[in-house]
């Protein structure tokens, strides 16, 4: 089976402290696999993709994310948050029919 | 590039009535794809062009959804006749077949907002 799973629903996390967002995947082969954020009211955005080489990859706004095909895992960090990051984030695998398969988000909260 | 356009933004309707949802591509992109998201089922993709061409209809969820891309540059999403479970954002995508082969670098649209009352 391919799929994504997004452990924590929600994330609450203090402005200028770390965050980490869990991310797992099932799938045969080398996968590929993407990070995406929305804002409230807005659509998907992409943050990042692996696809081959180096596991640890870089993105936009701050992001990294790093793939460890041992633990089947994609987590993605941000070392300092910003309120702006306050969104919901999706972590997705392109299967092997031509689709994104999303997980199911983690809405993360930033205080002040 | 205005990015991926989608119209209208908003639109409230009365159950039975026809809904027309219209999505306009990044230029120079060869897939387009139509989602809905729900809080209920999350993010779901409904159908996928390649080239105009429909790929994967499987999440068209029943025969009153139907798509079309008559070109490279306009897509429709029509539902008729529209249902209150109808209610959902929809969202439209465009992507580009990268050298590995994958269109998962999707450029989404802002979403239109479906009420069915």
């Amino acid at each position: 089976a391919q799929s994504v799973t997004q452990p924590d629903i929600h994330i609450t996390v203090s402005e200028g402290a770390s965050l980490e967002l869990r991310c797992n995947y099932s799938y045969g082969a080398t996968p590929y696999l993407f990070w995406y954020v929305q804002s409230p009211g807005q659509g998907l955005q992409l943050l990042l993709k692996y696809f081959s080489g180096d596991t640890l990859v870089q993105g936009i706004k701050g992001f990294e994310a790093e793939f460890k095909r041992s633990q089947s895992s994609f987590n993605l960090r941000k070392p300092s948050v910003h309120w702006s990051d306050a969104a919901e984030y999706f972590c997705a695998l392109f299967d092997s029919w031509g689709k994104l398969q999303f997980g199911a988000g983690t809405q993360v909260v930033v205080t002040p | 590039d205005a990015g991926v356009i989608q119209s209208p933004r908003h639109e409230v309707t009365e159950m039975g009535q026809e809904v027309t949802l219209r999505c306009k591509p990044i230029s120079g992109h060869d897939y387009l794809f139509w989602y809905r998201q729900t809080m209920m089922r999350g993010l779901e993709l409904l159908i996928y062009f390649n080239n105009n061409v429909p790929i994967d209809d499987s999440g068209m969820p029943e025969d009153r959804f139907s798509a079309k891309m008559p070109n490279a540059s306009f897509s429709t999403l029509k539902i008729q006749p529209s249902e209150p479970r109808d209610s959902a954002v929809y969202f439209c995508a465009s992507s580009f077949e990268s050298l590995a082969g994958e269109s998962g670098e999707q450029y989404f649209g802002p979403g239109t907002r479906l009420t069915v009352t």
